[in-house]
């Protein structure tokens, strides 16, 4: 079984630009997460979708942040700008159903820097 | 609401030696607690969790945990420590509750020294 598939790997571009993320869940896992980790810091919450719904999005920051999952699968991150504080690595996960029962499976992630 | 505490951000052992990274947790309802290791330039892996059943929480690679509700704490300990243990740990709490998320402790490093 395949795991969570995070691109690109490594991301590097200058402040300003916009940039996207891209996470394939496991198959059948209806839940996904976007967390940010910041150097040196535990991950984040940025969103959870159950399906294609956005039911958590409190700690997304809005105004330049944005985030889909098309049909329940796939999902995109995407900043627009970008700012010098993004840089971080960004985390997908995916569970079936909650956390408590059945955990989480984590991607390798995308290491964002903004220069 | 939940939180955790990892006391020490940084631990050194040496090879053989007793591995104990100490996670303090906040709930105001029984918490599920996991523990999970990050490797350099890779995501997290899980090592154990706690969901009520058994306080003594066995993992994978040797590593075991023991809820304590008494002294709020989840510390994962390991017997013999060994080089490929080097990595990020980390402490996540979450409620036995759909809809809810992971919360992570800021992290412990742990060092092996040969």
């Amino acid at each position: 079984e395949a795991g969570v598939v995070q691109s690109p790997r490594y991301k590097i571009i200058e402040k300003k630009q916009p940039v996207a993320f891209w996470c394939n869940p496991i198959s059948g896992h209806n839940t996904l997460y976007w967390y940010r980790q910041n150097l040196g810091q535990g991950p984040e919450l940025l969103i959870r979708y159950e399906n294609e719904e956005a039911v958590d999005d409190s700690q997304l920051p809005k105004d330049r942040f944005s985030a889909e999952r098309l049909k329940g699968v796939d999902s995109t991150l995407k900043i627009q700008p970008a700012e010098l504080g993004d840089s971080a690595v960004y985390l997908c996960a995916s569970s079936l159903g909650g956390a408590a029962n059945y955990g989480y499976t984590f991607g390798s992630g995308t290491r964002l820097t903004v220069v | 609401a939940q939180s955790v505490t990892q006391l020490g951000s940084h631990v050194s052992v040496s090879e053989g030696a007793l591995v104990l990274l100490r996670c303090n947790y906040s709930s105001s309802v029984p918490p599920y607690l996991f523990w999970y290791v990050q490797y350099p330039n890779q995501g997290l892996q899980l090592l154990l969790k706690y969901t009520s059943a058994a306080t003594l929480v066995k993992g994978i690679n040797g590593f075991e945990a023991e809820f304590k509700k008494s002294e709020t704490s989840f510390h994962l300990t390991k017997p013999s420590a060994h080089m490929s243990d080097a990595a990020e740990y980390f402490c996540a709490v979450t409620l036995n509750q759909a809809g809810t998320a992971l919360i992570f402790g800021k992290g412990t490093t742990l060092s092996v020294s040969s």
